[in-house]
Parts: C-alpha cells; sequence; structure tokens
C-alpha cells in the first residue's frame, strides 16, 4: 500500500533557505505534489512534478524527486514569514476508483524573525 | 463565489444529532471529495464521487453517508457521531477523477462531537 512520511516540525530563520523531505513507497505513482495549509484555511497547491522528471523550479520554489529512493523535497529560497505554514507532500497513483491522493502527515515550517 | 466552498465553518454536535456538510464547487468540476484532518495524522480520503457516481468509499462508518445531487454539489450527512470523530472535514474537486488532476480544497468544516 501507499505510506507517505515526513517530519513533522522545521524552524527556520527569516531569509534562510527551507528544505522539506518526503518520502513515499509506492513506485507507480504518477504526480507528486506540494500543498501549504494556512491556520483555518484548506490546503492551496503550490507546486507538483510529474514522476518521470528529476527537477522543477517555480520561482522560489524547487521540487527535487529522487525516484530511486522515493524521496521528494521541497526548497524554499529567501523564506519569509508568509511562508510559515504546514506543508503536505502526496503522491498521486492510480486505482480502480481512479486517481487517488495519499497525502503525508504536514510538516509545519515556522519562520523566525 | 469562486472555488470551492463550505458550509458551516464550524459545527458542534452531539452524539445523538443528525447534521449536515455542504460542499460547493464553482469550477466546473466532475470529481469532489471528502477528506477528513485529524491531529497528527495525514489526511484521509473518504469518498469519491466522479460524474455523480461515488468509485471510492474508504471503509468509512455508516454514520457518515455522503450525497452528491450533481457535479457541483457534495453533502456529508452526520448520524450518530462519536468524540473520535471530531476533526477538520475537507471538500476537495478536480477535472476528473481518473487522470492526475489537480484538487482544489475548501477551507473545511471543523466538526466537534461532545
Amino acid at each position: 500500500g501507499e505510506d507517505v512520511e515526513q517530519s513533522l516540525f522545521l524552524s527556520v530563520r527569516e531569509g534562510d533557505s527551507s528544505v522539506i523531505n518526503c518520502t513515499y513507497t509506492d513506485s507507480s505513482s504518477t504526480y507528486l505534489y506540494w500543498y501549504k495549509q494556512e491556520p483555518g484555511a484548506g490546503l492551496q497547491l503550490l507546486t507538483y512534478i510529474f514522476s518521470n522528471m528529476d527537477m522543477k523550479q517555480d520561482q522560489r520554489l524547487t521540487v527535487l524527486l529522487n525516484k530511486k529512493d522515493k524521496h521528494l523535497s521541497l526548497r524554499i529560497a529567501d523564506t519569509q514569514t508568509g511562508d510559515s505554514a504546514i506543508y503536505f507532500c502526496a503522491e498521486s497513483t492510480l486505482t480502480g476508483g481512479g486517481n487517488k491522493l495519499t497525502f503525508g502527515t504536514g510538516t509545519q515550517l515556522k519562520v523566525e524573525l | 463565489e469562486t472555488g470551492v466552498t463550505q458550509t458551516p465553518r464550524h459545527l458542534v454536535m452531539g452524539m445523538t444529532n443528525k447534521k449536515s456538510l455542504k460542499c460547493e464547487q464553482h469550477l466546473g468540476h466532475n470529481a469532489m471529495y471528502w477528506y477528513k484532518q485529524s491531529a497528527k495524522k495525514p489526511l484521509e480520503l473518504m469518498f469519491v464521487y466522479n460524474f455523480k457516481e461515488q468509485t471510492e468509499n474508504n471503509s468509512v462508518p455508516s454514520r457518515f453517508s455522503p450525497e452528491c445531487p450533481n457535479s457541483s454539489h457534495l453533502f456529508l450527512h452526520l448520524h450518530t457521531l462519536q468524540p473520535e470523530d471530531s476533526a477538520l472535514y475537507l471538500c476537495a474537486s478536480s477535472q476528473d477523477a481518473t487522470s492526475g488532476n489537480e484538487q482544489f480544497f475548501g477551507p473545511g468544516t471543523r466538526l466537534t462531537v461532545l
């Protein structure tokens, strides 16, 4: 079955880079996603990567995918206080019922001044 | 209204009450989802509807009863809940459920069962 793991907390100083890591188990994943959840809000898609890519850059965000090790990371450059939130990694797999997203537990990012 | 909306945003109910959560999407999508988010646990997929047909029931207890009258609306009817059902219930939608399309989430309903 699918299992997605993340560390629970990360604390960084404003202006530094943040790296949030994720491991997954299903090698048949088609897409891998990073979602952001701010307090009292739903999940907002930040970026995604197709499983045959190894890197994707989008402004301050860089996603790295190591398919061999089933490891995904999200790097946020020049981290700001507004980046404080919970970040969820998710993998997408096709099942009999259709496309299924399996989420990790989320990493709470705290940005300190 | 744009995106995915959910009402109510907060709900407190007793174990013998019957209540319903409502989700509406204004994105022209054909798939809708219910998720349960509990503290320190991964999001749990509960139900999937694709073109109004239920395609996934992730072993959810029968005290949760979904309804999808059309592609834009999704309900979750609640009856005889337990305190451990207290959680944030998130609705999402996507273009359809059979490809790797992005899921758009609503803000959630914070449910407390006394």
